[in-house]
């Protein structure tokens, strides 16, 4: 059974540019959350997907969307890159009745 | 806003000891408490989870408490390894079921030296 997985491992993007990454979900699972986390720091909540909505969203700018796709799987999109954007970017997978999260190895985005 | 304190310096101890982290926050308590592990580079990998009405929760050499009128959880390592080396994450869950966000406090490390 395959864990969370994401793509690119890594990523290396010049300011004002727009990245995509990439999760798809554990087997069974259909929640699907994206998180940011500076070096040193824990993970910040960026939003969450279930049915293909974004049902919560955390203090990010409008720059940070996503997608939740029909088979779960997920994307995340940032415009308009900013130095500050340089991060571990995670995705984590949930079921409905479990409350723990099972986190992807996450992408390191590099903004230059 | 709600805020999550975890020591920020690193935690040393010796082999066999028994490893004690502390998470302390602000505001209302969460209906649950999770407690995660991270290694370099990796993402974090759950541990334990305390729901508000639980005062202690044990996993093999693992233990947690949640007392939400101090507003802390206590994570306890015994007989701790060398492997036990890593980032302990304490994150709250706010909300119900999954439809919870979790906020993360910015955890602590632990070294244990053979």
């Amino acid at each position: 059974d395959a864990g969370v997985t994401q793509s690119p491992t890594h990523l290396i993007k010049t300011r004002g540019q727009q990245v995509t990454l990439r999760c798809s979900p554990k087997s069974g699972h259909d929640t699907v959350s994206w998180y940011q986390q500076a070096l040193g720091q824990g993970p910040q909540f960026i939003f969450q997907y279930y049915e293909e909505e974004e049902r919560q969203r955390g203090n990010f700018p409008d720059r940070f969307s996503g997608h939740q796709f029909p088979n779960y799987s997920s994307e995340l999109n940032v415009n308009a890159l900013l130095l500050g954007d340089s991060a571990l970017y995670l995705c984590a997978s949930s079921s409905e009745f479990r409350y723990e999260q099972y986190f992807g190895p996450g992408t390191r985005l590099t903004v230059t | 806003s709600q805020k999550i304190e975890q020591n920020s310096e690193a935690l040393n101890i010796q082999e066999g000891k028994t490893a004690t982290l502390t998470c302390n926050y602000t505001n209302y308590s969460p209906a649950y408490l999770q407690w995660y592990r991270q290694d370099p580079g990796r993402g974090p990998v759950f541990l334990l989870l305390i729901r508000e009405n639980e005062k202690e929760k044990r996993k093999e050499r693992l233990k947690v408490t949640f007392d939400t009128t101090l507003k802390q959880s206590l994570f306890h390592i015994t007989a701790s390894q060398p492997a036990d080396s890593a980032t302990y994450l304490c994150a709250l869950l706010y909300g119900s079921g999954n439809t919870g966000k979790l906020i993360f406090g910015q955890g602590t490390t632990l070294q244990v030296k053979p």
